[in-house]
């Protein structure tokens, strides 16, 4: 039982290069959501997903875009990185009707120089 | 709106001490409340949760906290700290299954 599952676990991206951090869960949760972690500021929700095609803005989406195909993977598509994006970013999901039931990949931790 | 505010961002016990780790929110409706711990180089990882009912909850390792309306408090407790309780731990506030806010967060240090 994998759980989510991020992939790169570190990259280094130049000043506006654009790359695509891959998330996939194997619970059959319908609820997805993208997280950046930047020190001594706790979590930020960046997009969030209900289900398969369904997408919303979080707190900080400039910068970013989410697609939702299937029910298992949320990409997170970085266009024109900045300096600014550099942070640990967590995927997670949850199932329905269980605002508690978040399960958390392991970070993909990015730099952009 | 809703936001979490942790006190203190570092809390330093010795091994075998009280380990209390202090939160705040601030939310316009009921909450749910939650404390997450974080080892290094890994996601974080659910301890405890309040949502209804008894507003003294137990979590996993021996955590536990204690809901206080009255204070606007969840502050997160352990009678005595094991070195293995070295890590991160964010508290977390939501009313809704879409937006869960994430205090700053409190790094634990368990000295020997």
């Amino acid at each position: 039982n994998a759980g989510v599952t991020q992939t790169p676990k570190f990259r280094i991206l130049k000043i506006g290069q654009s790359m695509t951090l891959q998330c996939a869960q194997d619970m059959n949760h319908n609820y997805m959501y993208w997280y950046r972690q930047d020190p001594g500021m706790g979590l930020k929700l960046i997009y969030y997903s209900v289900g398969a095609g369904i997408t919303d803005k979080g707190e900080v989406p400039n910068g970013y875009n989410v697609s939702r195909s299937t029910t298992e993977d949320f990409p997170l598509r970085l266009e024109l990185a900045a300096p600014s994006q550099t942070s640990v970013y967590f995927c997670a999901s949850s199932s329905d009707g269980r605002v508690y039931d978040y399960t958390f990949g392991s970070g993909t931790r990015l730099t952009v120089v | 709106a809703q936001s979490v505010t942790q006190l203190g961002s570092h809390v330093s016990v010795s091994e075998g001490a009280l380990v209390l780790l202090r939160c705040n929110y601030s939310s316009s409706v009921p909450p749910y409340l939650f404390w997450y711990v974080q080892y290094p180089n890994q996601g974080l990882q659910l301890l405890l949760k309040y949502t209804t009912g008894a507003t003294l909850v137990k979590g996993i390792n021996g955590f536990e906290a204690e809901f206080k309306k009255s204070e606007t408090s969840f502050h997160l407790t352990k009678p005595s700290a094991h070195m293995s309780d070295a890590a991160e731990y964010f508290c977390a506030v939501t009313y809704n299954n879409n937006d869960m806010r994430f205090g700053a967060g409190t790094r634990l240090t368990v000295k020997p």
